[in-house]
């Protein structure tokens, strides 16, 4: 069975630019969580979509947004990037929305922000 | 506040040399901790969920036990193929977060 996928792999942006990170998750799963993760430091929350809706959001500012389709895929979108977005973007997918629910990760997208 | 600590930051064994990296958590109510395995550049990779203190999960060289204030991933006989970071992990009040610490580098030597 295909894992979760995630697209682009790598990325290069400029600052000020918007960039759309994709993902598709392990099918049957309804749950889509996106995480930040700098060098050196485990993923940060960013957002949970379960069923199409949000339902958690972490400390991150409002050019951060995402949404999840009726495929249950989800898109990630930062807008105004700056140097500090340059990080591994990670989208994990769970069958529910459960405390206890393992959530289970892609390979993630590389993103440079120059 | 949830938080999530590891130890140590990173970890050096020679072929062999069991040895144990260590989770501690403060949140409220546990509700399951998650450890995963990280190689550089790819993502987390999930390896044990622990629910109730006293419990023990077991995949070859590896194994997790729980407390009611911390976790430990047992590494018996390491290989360097177990060369990685290894993050534990534990849900938020709400369910819709996984709290990670910043995780244990692991180096196996020949």
């Amino acid at each position: 069975d295909a894992g979760v996928t995630q697209s682009p792999t790598h990325l290069i942006k400029t600052r000020g630019q918007q960039v759309t990170l994709r993902c598709s998750p392990i099918s049957g799963h309804k749950s889509v969580s996106w995480y930040q993760q700098v060098l050196g430091q485990g993923p940060q929350f960013i957002f949970q979509y379960y069923e199409k809706e949000e339902r958690g959001r972490g400390n991150f500012p409002d050019r951060f947004s995402a949404r999840q389709f009726p495929n249950y895929s989800s898109e990630l979108n930062v807008n105004a990037l700056l140097l500090g977005d340059s990080a591994l973007y990670l989208c994990a997918s769970s069958s529910e929305q459960r405390r206890q629910e393992t959530q289970y990760f892609g390979p993630g997208t590389r993103l440079l922000v120059l | 506040e949830d938080q999530v600590t590891q130890s140590p930051e990173a970890l050096r064994l020679q072929e062999g040399e069991s040895s144990s990296l260590n989770c501690s958590y403060t949140v409220s109510g546990l509700r399951g901790l998650f450890w995963y395995r990280q190689d550089p550049g790819k993502g987390p990779e999930f390896l044990f969920t622990l629910y109730s203190a006293g419990e023990e999960k077991e995949k070859e060289r590896l194994k997790a036990t729980l407390t009611k204030k911390e976790s430990f991933l047992h590494i018996t006989a390491p290989k360097p193929e177990d060369s990685a970071t290894y993050l534990c992990a534990v849900p938020n009040q709400a369910g819709t977060a996984l709290i990670f610490g910043k995780g244990t580098t692991l180096s196996v030597s020949s």
